[in-house]
């Protein structure tokens, strides 16, 4: 079975520092991963996906991750953040056997302080 | 474009009531997800449906039912309601039925179960 773990629940930050966000899953098929982004009183929306080819993905707003198979791992990194990032953070896994079904980590709390 | 639209936003129902959540999906899209976010819990997979089927279900009790219009639209019914059922339930929809799908979220309907 699938499984997505989100290493922290919260992470501060400062304005214009850089970040990290941990994500590692386990699955015993190929995978693809996504993170989604959800500001408080919405909806979740996608930052990224990775189906294949290049381990780097770009999103929007300024996010990248890197899909490391050995590591398991799909961390989500910005350079340098800004206050309108802080959000709630879902890292999530699909695979072609549950079709469109998403798993969804617990979500970590990005906060940015000025 | 419209985007997914959930109604009630917000629904009171005391324990042991019935509740019923209704979603329209994006124009064109035939998959709806729904998902269970409590405090705490992150994304809980409830159900998909795709085409007017139930294409895959998760760990939730029977009372906790669906299904999806000739015209896409969903509904969620949950029985016998329980406090532990308080929650924000969040419908998504996608325009294909793959694993590697971008999803599209609602904002929810919060559920309160006094």
């Amino acid at each position: 079975a699938q499984s997505v773990t989100q290493l922290d629940s919260q992470v501060p930050v400062f304005e214009e520092a850089p970040v990290e966000l941990r994500c590692n899953y386990s699955s015993s098929v190929s995978v693809y991963l996504f993170w989604y982004v959800q500001y408080p009183n919405q909806g979740l929306q996608l930052l990224l996906k990775y189906l294949s080819g290049s381990t780097l993905v770009k999103g929007i707003n300024g996010f990248e991750a890197e899909f490391n198979k050995s590591q398991t791992s799909f961390h989500l990194r910005k350079p340098s953040v800004h206050i309108s990032d802080t959000a709630e953070y879902f890292c999530a896994v699909s695979d072609s056997v549950q079709g469109g079904k998403l798993i969804f980590g617990q979500g970590t709390e990005l906060s940015v302080k000025p | 474009e419209a985007g997914v639209t959930q109604s009630p936003t917000h629904l009171i129902k005391t324990r042991g009531q019935q509740a019923t959540l209704r979603c329209s999906p994006i124009s064109g899209h035939t998959s709806v997800y729904w998902y269970q976010q409590a405090l705490g819990l992150g994304l809980q997979f409830l159900l998909w449906y795709d085409e007017g089927e139930e294409r895959n279900r998760g760990n939730f009790p029977p009372r906790f039912s669906g299904r999806q219009f000739p015209n896409y639209s969903s509904e969620l019914n949950v029985n016998a309601l329980e406090l532990e059922d308080s929650a924000l339930y969040l419908c998504a929809s996608s325009h294909g039925r793959g694993a590697q799908e971008k999803l599209f979220f609602g904002s929810g309907t919060q559920l309160s179960v006094l």
